[in-house]
């Protein structure tokens, strides 16, 4: 089906482990966003791409790291897990630069760091 | 930088009463601004923007906003409450030529029958 999908959406990790986030969408969208949501926080952004090869930092960016190789695709990756990183993570993406586009989520993976 | 307030984290009301859930923002340019729901379980969905033109913002599922340039505030309302309706809703907020969106906290909207 057509939309943005997270892989997985369930995961369990020790401090210290290397884990990454999956995140892949099909309608060719140019921004790709990562987001985080602990609770009294609403979503902040850790980092955002512009398009392929293309990335910037958002809020709170500190122990992450993300790529774009291909358009579709936005991983990102917990080199060194902590507890702090223990939330809920979303992707979304969005089509047009400027501020208007709307951005679609996808439903979201969420991480247990023990 | 822009941010977002939402000053209440739970908005209770009854089923066919009107709903308010209030958002107040910050930015140095003009805003566009933004109201998503997230329901259990599941990721944001987008209910509706503004972006320029009338100050009433009419969206999804009967939900509209007022933009109020003077209060900086813009409130997501609704005539007549469903208990559908129960679930998060989050104010957002982008300033013009910056890609990073601000949040607000939420709030949890639940409505009784």
């Amino acid at each position: 089906d057509a939309g943005i999908t997270q892989s997985p959406r369930y995961k369990i990790t020790e401090t210290g482990r290397q884990v990454t986030l999956m995140c892949h969408q099909t309608w060719s969208h140019s921004y790709m966003f990562w987001y985080r949501q602990d609770l009294g926080h609403g979503l902040r952004l850790i980092y955002y791409s512009a398009a392929a090869d293309i990335t910037d930092k958002g809020e709170v960016p500190d122990g992450y790291v993300v790529s774009r190789s291909k358009t579709e695709n936005f991983p990102l990756t917990l080199e060194s897990a902590t507890r702090s990183q223990t939330s809920v993570y979303f992707c979304a993406s969005s089509d047009l630069a400027g501020g208007q586009e709307t951005q679609y989520f996808g439903p979201g993976t969420r991480l247990l760091v023990l | 930088a822009q941010s977002v307030a939402q000053p209440e984290d739970q908005v209770n009301v009854a089923e066919g009463n009107p709903l308010t859930v209030k958002c107040t923002y910050s930015v140095s340019g003009n805003p566009y601004l933004f109201w998503y729901v997230q329901y259990p379980n599941r990721g944001l969905q987008f209910l509706l923007k503004y972006i320029t033109g009338d100050n009433l913002v009419k969206g999804s599922y009967g939900f509209e906003a007022e933009f109020n340039k003077s209060q900086t505030s813009f409130h997501l309302k609704k005539p007549s409450a469903l208990v559908s309706d129960s679930a998060l809703y989050f104010c957002a907020v982008r300033d013009l030529g910056n890609n990073d969106m601000r949040f607000g906290a939420g709030t949890r909207l639940t409505v009784k029958p």
